[in-house]
């Protein structure tokens, strides 16, 4: 299977700061790669596909980018609904396998 | 409006059988191919298996592979997943999923999860 590698596990930010989260890949899966976002008790929202598409309805705060192995997701301008853990996900094979997460808490 | 809407889930010991079920609404289901993923308590997200849109094509995470049955009724626009020999680790929220695309993709759509505790 595919490993995904997210970093930080945890990060603090405040409102208004730029955060990216880095998620690589032990092999390359070309641009398959999605971004999701979970808040407590509540089902993942998808983000971005095909590692830098912006699903419908997605703020356009959110980018992603990458290619290959190394990807990342950035919030330009973190707002207070931000405040949530973010997977990765890759989805080269049918195997799709998910980022361990990262956790964006309020400094 | 996409709904996917799990039932099925609750307490069972271990060893034991339980069948989820996942009904959808808003959508042609029978175009699409479907997931279930899990999530174990304060733990991350786990793809648990795949089935293709005909129901042809059936793919299964090694952890549940062998005890798992997943299949799906477009008639009735549902989507199942038989749980069978049931163990402590397999304890999670369980959500059904929808492909974004074809050929194995992203998900686009989440249901809002059923929670499956195995403990004696």
């Amino acid at each position: 299977d595919i490993q995904m590698t997210q970093s930080p596990s945890t990060l603090s930010a405040s409102v208004g700061d730029r955060v990216t989260i880095t998620c690589r890949a032990s092999q390359s899966i070309s641009s398959w790669l999605a971004w999701y976002q979970q808040k407590p008790g509540k089902a993942p929202k998808l983000l971005i596909y095909k590692a830098s598409s912006l699903e419908t309805g997605v703020p356009s705060r959110f980018s992603g980018s990458g290619s290959g192995t190394e990807f990342t997701l950035t919030i330009s301008s973190l707002q207070p609904d931000d405040f949530a853990t973010y997977y990765c996900q890759q989805y080269n094979s049918y195997w799709r396998t998910f980022g361990q997460g990262t956790k964006v808490e309020i400094k | 409006e996409v709904q996917l809407v799990e039932s099925g889930g609750g307490l069972v010991q271990p060893g034991g059988s339980l069948r989820l079920s996942c009904a959808a609404s808003g959508f042609t289901f029978s175009s699409y191919e479907m997931n279930w993923v899990r999530q174990a308590p304060g733990k991350g997200l786990e793809w648990v298996s795949y089935i293709s849109s005909s129901g042809s094509t059936i793919y299964y995470a090694d952890s549940v592979k062998g005890r798992f049955t997943i299949s799906r009724d477009n008639a009735k626009n549902s989507l199942y997943l038989q749980m069978n020999s049931l163990r402590a680790e397999d304890t999670a929220v369980y959500y059904c999923a929808r492909d974004r695309g074809n050929s194995g993709s992203c998900f686009d759509y989440w249901g809002q999860g059923t929670l499956v505790t195995v403990s004696s």
